[in-house]
Parts: C-alpha cells; structure tokens; sequence
C-alpha cells in the first residue's frame, strides 16, 4: 500500500517552454502533497505544500510564478516548472501523507522526475 | 548551521559488517524521526519512523533515538550488497520533514 505514482520519470526540454509533472496517490487520500527537489549528492529541499482545494504554499527563495501547483483532486498534484532554463536542470520529487494518519505520519514519495533543460 | 547534519560518505564496509549511520540535529522541537533508503535515480523509500527517545528494530535495522543528546541513529545488521544506497534521516515536529543530506553506503561483496 502507500503508493505514490509520478510521471514521467524522465523529460528533456528546451529552454523556455513548460514542463508540467504528475503525482498521484494510487491507493489512498493526499489533502496534502510535497514537492520537493534534489540536486546530485545534495539532500532533498521542500520547494512548497501542495494543498487540495485551496493555494500551494511556496518556501522561501521558491519563484511560485515559475513552479506553478495545482491540486485538483485527493489523488492529483502536478507541478509545472514554466519557462525552464538550464538552471531548473534538478530531479523534482513528490510526495504524499495518507489522511487517515496523523499530520506528523511518514511521508510516501514518488520516484522522482529527472528534468534536463537543453 | 544546518538544522539536520549527516556525514555525506561514502561509506565502505564489507558483507555482513555491521553499519552505523547517524545524524545530529539542532531543534529540540523534533519528535518524530525517519530513515529512508534512497536507492540511485528513485524516491526515497520509508524504512524506520519513530517518535521520541528509544530504540526500535525491524529485521536486520534497528533505530535509536537519543532526544537529550539531539542524536540519532540507524544500525544494519548483516549488511548486503542490496543495502548499497543513500540513506537520508528525517524529523519534524510539524507536517513538513526536515532531511539530512544523505550517507552514501557501499556494500562489497
């Protein structure tokens, strides 16, 4: 159980277009997903909370004109890193908490999107 | 500083050593601590979550908390060439997750 399905897994782009990128709970309820990025050999950085029904909340230092979210169901959170540039090169990582467990319950993740901007 | 320090690696052991990982952290807030096994290009994969001080084993991990000392730690008994991952510890007090930057492990046969 706990899965959380993410496509694609893989996306090559140019520079300035839009790369939008699923996250689905497949076998349970998310009011709440995370996305998060991840440089090589770095740790994972939340980037912003993904909130059902209602705005994402961005941490610091993330553009939310340039990382657009949308939330529109309990099972779907996409992420949208408009006008890329090379520098949005990263692998983004999204991840899930059942709501049927409480708010400090693990976190399920996706495998993860390798965005490489040419 | 960061909030959450974790030695990066690599670390090398042969099969069936023992393996310690362990990371300190600055926010006594902390109560809810995870270890997750990060294998290359894929999610992280949830393998321990505990909540305060103590000690607790499933299989071949084993995972302690020492709160008065802001220390945490992962232990893998009779480790495998399979064991060979990134293993990144986690904690919050709140809904978000705070990660150490991840101990590269390597498992040699």
């Amino acid at each position: 159980g706990a899965v959380v399905s993410q496509h694609p897994s893989r996306v090559i782009c140019k520079s300035g277009t839009s790369v939008k990128i699923e996250c689905r709970s497949l076998d349970f309820q998310a009011t709440t997903m995370f996305w998060y990025r991840q440089f090589p050999k770095q740790s994972l950085m939340l980037m912003a909370t993904s909130n059902e029904g209602s705005k994402a909340t961005y941490e610091q230092g993330v553009e939310k004109d340039k990382f657009l979210i949308n939330h529109a169901s309990l099972t779907l959170s996409t992420l949208t890193v408009t006008s890329a540039h090379p520098e949005d090169s990263s692998f983004y990582i999204c991840s899930a908490r059942d709501d049927r467990w409480a708010y400090n319950s693990p976190l399920h993740f996706g495998n993860g999107t390798r965005l490489t901007v040419t | 500083q960061k909030e959450v320090e974790q030695d990066p690696g690599p670390l090398s052991v042969p099969e069936g050593a023992i393996v310690s990982l362990n990371c300190t952290y600055s926010n006594s807030a902390f109560q809810y601590f995870m270890w997750y096994r990060q294998y290359s290009r894929k999610g992280p994969e949830l393998l321990m979550y505990t909540y305060s001080s103590g000690n607790k084993e499933d299989g071949r991990f084993t995972a302690q908390v020492d709160k008065s000392s802001k220390y945490i730690s992962l232990f893998i008994r009779d480790s495998q060439p399979s064991d060979s991952a990134t293993y990144l510890c986690a904690m919050s007090h709140t809904d978000k997750l705070i990660f150490g930057t991840g101990t590269r492990l390597q498992v040699f046969p």
